[in-house]
């Protein structure tokens, strides 16, 4: 069964440097998403991105983030400047359509992002 | 705005015990409803799903989920627990937006 993979499974990084985490969605999906659990609590919505830009993004989803589709395979959420509370488990879905619509998001395993 | 709660931290079953978990939404039209599980160390798998038609939703590994309209509730049960059935459970709701809202999760023991 097409699963959605992320790379690197823990990325370890000095506190204000940047950091880009990956994920290939299913490849026949259109819409994609990061979302971020900070240890001992919920997932959270970070952006959801179609045809190419952001669709839809949290408060969480400041200037520090951004997101690109580099190429027909890959999506990347970058931070730019990176903080001790942004360690957490970010995780990246796809899904064949909207989440308006009636097809569910499926998720990767996540990258654990420790920040020193 | 959708909010999910699940008023359970942490469950304790037997194994071979029934199993429920609870799920409370709120939303303002009929949501799209979720349950994943959660490993320790992986990520989030579908379990099931709900958009519309019938209330009673079957899912893999055994698990069923009820949606019930008048109680807001969308709980997850199974007839009967496997070891292997020891995770992280999240209920979520979707819909009204891209991103789905999660509740906080419920750690599912299982007592030998």
């Amino acid at each position: 069964e097409p699963e959605v993979t992320q790379t690197p499974s823990h990325q370890v990084t000095q506190m204000g440097q940047e950091v880009i985490l990956r994920c290939v969605p299913i490849s026949n999906h259109l819409y994609f998403y990061w979302y971020r659990q900070i240890l001992g609590q919920k997932v959270e919505f970070l952006v959801s991105f179609y045809n190419n830009e952001i669709s839809e993004k949290s408060e969480i989803f400041d200037d520090q983030f951004s997101v690109e589709r580099p190429d027909g395979s890959n999506f990347t959420l970058k931070i730019r400047s990176t903080k001790l509370e942004d360690s957490a488990m970010y995780f990246c879905a796809s899904s064949e359509q909207g989440a308006r619509s009636n097809q569910p998001q499926h998720f990767g395993d996540g990258t654990r992002l420790s920040i020193l | 705005a959708q909010s999910v709660t699940q008023p359970d931290i942490h469950i304790t079953v037997s194994e071979g015990a029934s199993l429920e978990l609870r799920c409370n939404y709120s939303y303002g039209a009929t949501p799209y409803l979720f349950w994943y599980v959660q490993s320790p160390g992986q990520g989030l798998q579908l379990l099931l799903k709900y958009f519309s038609g019938d209330t009673l939703v079957q899912g893999i590994k055994g698990f069923e989920a009820e949606f019930k309209r008048s109680q807001s509730s969308f709980n997850l049960r199974k007839p009967s627990v496997h070891w292997s059935d020891a995770a992280e459970y999240f209920c979520a709701v979707g819909g009204g937006a891209d991103g789905l809202t999660f509740g906080k999760g419920t750690h599912l023991i299982i007592q030998p």
